[in-house]
């Protein structure tokens, strides 16, 4: 069974401060994805990657940043957290055009 | 601007009912169409997927219908079950498989036993 994991399941940070989520699968997939989910907007992607060390702006990228060193590994980089990314982040994999396979979601509130 | 547009946002269905999801698309480079499932405290996972060669797929009580002409496609929830309560998102994408998805806003379903 493909396996996708992220860091934490809740996370609360201030204004201001540096957040990073991590991601990590265990199928050896070259894509991996983040999205966030807000009620009434379903997901939206926010930044992707297609390769160790490459990456794609998704729909929403401002204000976020990814990072993805090893292949099994996607961060999510929030450099100075505001209230408005308050919301349920998702990552997912998937081997080049096949199905994407989420992980469970981390939820941050930004105060 | 949503590149999927979903309906509806909630759904209340009986236990045995049919709960039908609507999705409408507008670029007509769109050749992949899946749905997705999640539970509370779940990410989503793939329930059913159909690409634009084919009118209808169907998966046990799961079944999606494929209007090309009209841009539009719906999953069908044959003998609705509590178990189905979930949320359910249509998607949308460009190329040979699921990257670049394009997700609807999702339909909240709640089957009533």
């Amino acid at each position: 069974d493909v396996k996708v994991t992220q860091s934490s399941r809740y996370l609360v940070k201030r204004t201001g401060e540096k957040v990073f989520l991590e991601c990590v699968q265990d199928m050896d997939h070259e894509n991996m994805f983040w999205y966030r989910q807000d009620p009434g907007l379903g997901l939206r992607l926010i930044y992707f990657s297609y390769d160790v060390k490459m990456k794609e702006k998704g729909d929403i990228p401002e204000g976020y940043s990814v990072s993805r060193e090893k292949k099994e590994r996607f961060s999510l980089i929030l450099e100075s957290a505001s209230t408005n990314q308050t919301s349920m982040y998702l990552c997912a994999s998937s081997y080049r055009g096949e199905t994407q396979y989420f992980g469970p979601g981390t939820r941050l509130l930004v105060l | 601007q949503q590149q999927v547009k979903q309906s509806p946002q909630s759904l209340i269905v009986q236990k045995g009912g049919i709960s039908i999801i609507n999705c409408a698309y507008e670029n007509t480079a769109f050749d992949y169409f899946p749905w997705y499932q999640q539970f509370p405290g779940k990410g989503p996972a793939l329930l059913i997927a159909i690409r634009p060669d084919v009118s209808e797929k169907k998966e046990g009580r799961f079944t999606i219908s494929f209007n090309k002409s009209a841009k539009q496609f719906s999953l069908h929830i044959m003998d609705s079950q509590p178990g189905d309560s979930a949320t359910y998102f249509c998607a949308a994408s460009i190329g040979t498989g699921a990257n670049n998805l394009f997700f609807g806003t999702g339909t909240r379903l709640t089957v009533i036993p």
